[in-house]
């Protein structure tokens, strides 16, 4: 079945040690995106590629990068994880916008100790 | 600006009864689309549901039933014989023209609905 794939489920990562979480889909859709969850907290997009156009929203610290090597997959790095960046990290993909819908992945729930 | 709300935080029902749950909305867009999603403590978001502005008829499907009002700005959900699968956070959320062509969910701050046997 077409899908959107996050890995892992679960990750554990050291205070300051660099993590990346990944995100691949079958679907061929030219938009990904990234939302950071935190716990009781509505999703928020941190950033997303439109094919290999990167668009960063304004309050996305700088902490957080994005890669995005082929159509397939996306990449989310956090150079300096702190606690505060623990939460559900959610990989989305579009065809290109609004008007044919999302299709979201399971997530990431990353845990910082 | 875009923004939606969902005044509920936290709702308790017990099994078989009716609930609804409350969606407001603010977009200066005369296009734009209303989303419900539906994410269980394993995480993933559900997709539920997809109305575009310029249809305002009311849907059903199974349980779940959708009044979208444009007068009111709103676009509540009611689950009907409510059952405890139904326990999770439900997810407003609005894409319009500000989010540009790639069209950014913004996100209701979610109810959680919990069913009671």
């Amino acid at each position: 079945d077409a899908m959107v794939i996050q890995n892992p489920r679960y990750q554990v990562t050291q205070f300051g040690k660099p993590v990346t979480l990944s995100c691949s889909q079958t679907l061929n859709h030219n938009v990904m995106y990234w939302y950071q969850q935190k716990s009781s907290q509505a999703p928020k997009l941190l950033f997303h590629y439109y094919d290999k156009d990167f668009n960063n929203e304004a309050d996305t610290p700088d902490n957080f990068q994005s890669r995005r090597p082929n159509t397939s997959f996306c990449f989310l790095d956090i150079r300096s994880p702190g606690l505060g960046d623990a939460a559900m990290y959610l990989c989305a993909t579009s065809r290109g916008g609004t008007v044919y819908g999302y299709t979201f992945g399971s997530g990431t729930r990353l845990t910082v100790v | 600006a875009q923004k939606v709300t969902q005044a509920q935080t936290e709702i308790s029902v017990v099994e078989k009864e009716d609930v609804t749950l409350d969606c407001v909305y603010e977009t200066r867009d005369t296009t734009y689309y209303l989303f419900w999603y539906k994410q269980p403590p394993s995480g993933e978001l559900v997709f539920l549901i997809r109305r575009n502005s310029f249809d305002e008829q009311n849907e059903i499907s199974g349980r779940y039933s959708w009044n979208f009002q444009k007068s009111t700005s709103s676009f509540n959900f009611t689950i009907t014989a409510s059952q405890v699968v139904d326990s999770a956070v439900y997810f407003c959320a609005l894409s319009d023209a500000g989010s540009g062509n790639t069209g950014k969910l913004i996100f209701g701050q979610g109810t959680t609905l919990q069913v009671k046997p």
